[in-house]
Formats: structure tokens, sequence, C-alpha cells
């Protein structure tokens, strides 16, 4: 079945260093790669997607890169800051009349100030 | 502006009893789904709805029932709530597109005692 694997659980890095969450799906039909953020207490939203025929998406100090043969999906946030701490998901769509979103298990990102 | 709203944000319940928990779009969204949300587990997808009178099981409906009547509402019923549901449930929506973004209500959090 449709299954999104995601690394690490947890990640604690120092003010200013990058950070990369890794996902990896099963569904080779996916096409649609969301990225969501969310603060302790708070709902998802969405912070950066990218679709299939894109390999790379870049806004600010964010980033996503995608490998379609590999089935891989890669989040980048670059010159982190203590804001950036937060609990991030990554998913993965058809579209193909199956919109429904299957999420990785989360990523906790601690900013060290 | 349009929204997306959970009611109620907290309940406290007992093992047995039946719970219905609302979500309410403003957007007109087709699509609507529900999941919840577990440490360790990320978001895993209970229901879905594509439309009025669609419904479909998602990886976790296992005790879980949803109903949609009209476009605005799509109604999460716990049929006999058991302490392995106490979780934090979100309802989301999104509109028709292969890459539209998915909106998140705020969340109801569920205690089953």
């Amino acid at each position: 079945g449709e299954n999104v694997e995601q690394h690490p659980s947890t990640l604690s890095v120092q003010e200013g260093d990058s950070a990369v969450i890794k996902c990896t799906y099963s569904d080779s039909a996916s096409n649609y790669f969301p990225w969501y953020k969310q603060e302790l207490g708070k709902r998802p939203q969405l912070i950066i997607d990218i679709r299939s025929n894109v390999g790379e998406k870049k806004d600010q100090r964010i980033a996503v890169t995608l490998n379609k043969t590999a089935k891989h999906f890669s989040l980048h946030i670059t010159e982190t800051q203590p804001e950036d701490s937060a609990v991030y998901f990554c998913a993965a769509s058809r579209g193909d009349s199956s919109y429904k979103l299957i999420f990785g298990s989360g990523t906790r990102l601690l900013v060290r100030p | 502006d349009a929204e997306i709203t959970q009611s109620p944000r907290h309940k406290i319940t007992e093992t047995g009893r039946q719970v219905t928990l609302a979500c309410h779009q403003t957007w007109n969204h087709n699509n609507m789904f529900w999941y919840r949300q577990d440490l360790g587990h990320g978001l895993r997808l209970i229901h879905y709805s594509y439309g009025v009178q669609d419904t479909n099981k998602g990886e976790v409906s296992d005790g879980y029932s949803v109903s949609r009547s009209n476009t605005e509402d799509l109604p999460l019923t716990l049929e006999s709530a058991a302490s392995s549901q106490t979780s934090v449930y979100f309802c989301a929506s999104r509109a028709q597109g292969a890459n539209t973004e998915a909106f998140f209500g705020q969340g109801t959090r569920l205690t089953v005692v």
C-alpha cells in the first residue's frame, strides 16, 4: 500500500547550521510532495511543495529536492533560526483524482541558540 | 475569509460512549479528510471524502465513521470510544487539482477515560 517513511525522527542543530530531512515514498504514481510545519499546539501549515516534473524548488532559506527514480525527496533548511524549531511532515499524493495526502511520521527539529 | 473549523477543541469522554467531532469548511472544497496525530506516528488518515455522499476508509478507519451530506461538513463519529482512540484529531480540506494545498483545522484533543 501507500507509505511514506521519514527520517530522522528528531534533529538538533546549532543556530546558523543547515538541517536536512529525508522522505521515501512507495507509490510510484505519486506526483505531488508537500512539506508541512507544525509549531507546538498549532495546526500543520504548508511551507513548500514540489511536483514530480520538477527536481528542485527553493523559497528563501528552504529548498526541496525530488528524485523520482529513487522515490526520495528531501527538505533543506539553511541558516537555521530558533523559530525554525517545530515538527516537520513530508507527504505524498497522486493527484489523478486521488487527492488524499499520505504523511510521514514527522521530524522534530530543535535549533539551539 | 474562508476557513476550516473544528469543534470541540477539547473533549473528555468515557469508554463505550459515542462521540462526534465536527469539521466545517467555507472554501467549498470537495475533498475533506480526517487524520489522527499520535507521537511517533505522524498524521494517519482515518476517513476521507471527495464529495457529497462519498466516503472512503483510510489506513486507521476501524471504530470510526463519517458522513457527507453537504459540501461544508464532514463529521467524524467514534461509535464506541476506546482508550486507544485518545489522540489529537485534525480535519483538512483541499480543492480539486493535483497540486493544491491542504488546509487543516485547529485540531480536537480527545481523551477517552
